[in-house]
């Protein structure tokens, strides 16, 4: 395993709530990404992070937030949950330099009903 | 356009067959190649990993980059159905930073 957590595994939330996803890595790496993956798109980048408090946007970030306070948690937040968040979330973690690979966690099955 | 295109299948072939998958993309900044397979309700995880251009091969499965045609190749040889998966092609710039991939492209190997 590469040393990622991702926590909750599961959840459904209701349209309009608050919702926080968590990633946690044991690594010390630099980079930490959220991805969405939902059938016929892939894997879509929402946010991606280089360093404590230092994110930027992806290619789908409206209506996700995200923060990184320390090195080894990165969190995705949905301010007010839509039907069309509905998917799996995936946080993945990549060193920096020559070794460039990320590695995924287990992802997440958010459902907003 | 996407930066990177991939067939999302599905693609269905014999036991023993070998396998072609491929990615095109637009961003000539890419160098570093990757190949990630995923099972249903599974993370991905990382296959192939290859930087700038050429061939790289371990056991069954080769990996190419051809940048001159911006185009990425993963063969799986003697294919098994324990190979039926989706496979996601990655790329990113020098340093690290966004990681874009394909859409994936769903794999069957019928024994």
């Amino acid at each position: 395993d590469a040393g990622i957590t991702q926590s909750p595994r599961h959840k459904v939330t209701e349209t309009g709530t608050p919702v926080t996803l968590r990633c946690h890595q044991t690594e010390n790496h630099r980079y930490m990404y959220w991805y969405r993956q939902d059938p016929g798109h892939g894997l879509r980048l929402i946010h991606y992070s280089y360093g404590v408090k230092d994110t930027d946007k992806g290619e789908v970030s409206d209506g996700y937030s995200v923060s990184r306070s320390k090195t080894e948690d990165f969190l995705l937040t949905l301010e007010s949950a839509t039907s069309s968040q509905t998917s799996v979330y995936f946080c993945a973690i990549r060193p920096q330099g020559e070794n460039t690979e990320a590695f995924f966690g287990q992802g997440t099955r958010l459902t907003v009903v | 356009q996407k930066e990177v295109e991939q067939d999302p299948g599905p693609l269905s072939v014999p036991e023993g067959a070998i396998v072609s998958l491929n990615c095109t993309y637009s961003n000539s900044a890419f160098q570093y190649f990757m190949w990630y397979r995923q099972y249903s309700r599974k993370g991905p995880e990382l296959l192939m990993y290859t930087y700038s251009s050429g061939n790289k091969e371990d056991g069954r499965f080769t990996a190419q980059v051809d940048k001159s045609s911006k185009y990425i190749s993963l063969f799986i040889r003697d294919s098994q159905p324990s190979d039926s998966a989706t496979y996601l092609c990655a790329m990113s710039g020098e340093y690290g930073n966004k990681l874009v991939f394909g859409a994936g492209t769903i794999l069957r190997v019928k024994s």
